[in-house]
């Protein structure tokens, strides 16, 4: 089992819609969640993090997280074209002394 | 304006041959990283420095060497030991609350083997 997973996708969603993206974590001590945003050929760009449960928004990103079930999850509100990009999630340990874990990346692509 | 700056933005590599690769942040950051990342995988960590001449390995740190003489500057030696270095190599800094880190990266420079 890897320790960060996301689904590569391609997650395809009409503009103005709500896009969904999922990551699930193994690690129970998991302290703090990332998400990242990269476009192809570019270096990851920090949209998000969350430390608790529950729901964290910032403009048309809401990142949510439940530990009990071990998933970290980032909604993006009113999809827009240049919302088309790879989106990491990173996962940190406790007691892992600043290493970050990423998934694979879901690429999402927004349609006209 | 404050930031990374990786250099260069393409690098190739010849059989054999060792390669440094620049990294260089403004930030005042005292943690920095090299993260490699390949076609469809995750980013995976080789070196990180949370101090200065400090520095620990990653999970792939095999086939590569880092140095941190200055805050400023965290360089990634790729030795020729490194049979498959064909990747998009990253350098971070971060900034935060211990365990609580925020990484932000440079813009990446992408190494070939001719």
């Amino acid at each position: 089992q890897k320790e960060v997973e996301q689904n590569s996708g391609p997650l395809s969603v009409p503009e103005g819609a709500i896009a969904s993206l999922n990551c699930t974590y193994s690690d129970r001590v998991s302290q703090s969640f990332f998400w990242y945003r990269q476009y192809s050929g570019k270096s990851p760009e920090l949209i998000m993090s969350i430390y608790s449960n529950g729901d964290k928004e910032d403009g048309r990103f809401t990142a949510q997280l439940n530990k009990a079930s071990q998933y970290v999850s980032l909604l993006i509100r009113d999809s827009q074209p240049s919302d088309s990009a790879t989106y990491l999630c990173a996962v940190r340990k406790t007691g892992t002394a600043s290493k970050l874990t990423f998934g694979t990346g879901t690429r999402l692509q927004v349609t006209l | 304006d404050g930031g990374i700056t990786q250099s260069p933005k393409y690098l190739f590599r010849k059989e054999g041959q060792n390669v440094t690769l620049s990294c260089e942040q403004n930030l005042n950051h005292d943690a920095m990283y090299w993260y490699r990342q390949d076609p469809g995988q995750g980013l995976r960590l080789i070196y990180y420095s949370q101090i200065v001449n400090d520095f620990q390995k990653g999970d792939i740190a095999e086939g590569y060497s880092v140095s941190r003489e200055k805050k400023e500057s965290f360089p990634l030696t790729v030795t020729s030991a490194q049979k498959n270095p064909t990747a998009f190599y990253l350098c971070a800094s971060s900034v935060g609350q211990e365990g609580y880190e925020k990484l932000f990266f440079g813009s990446g420079t992408q190494l070939s083997v001719l």
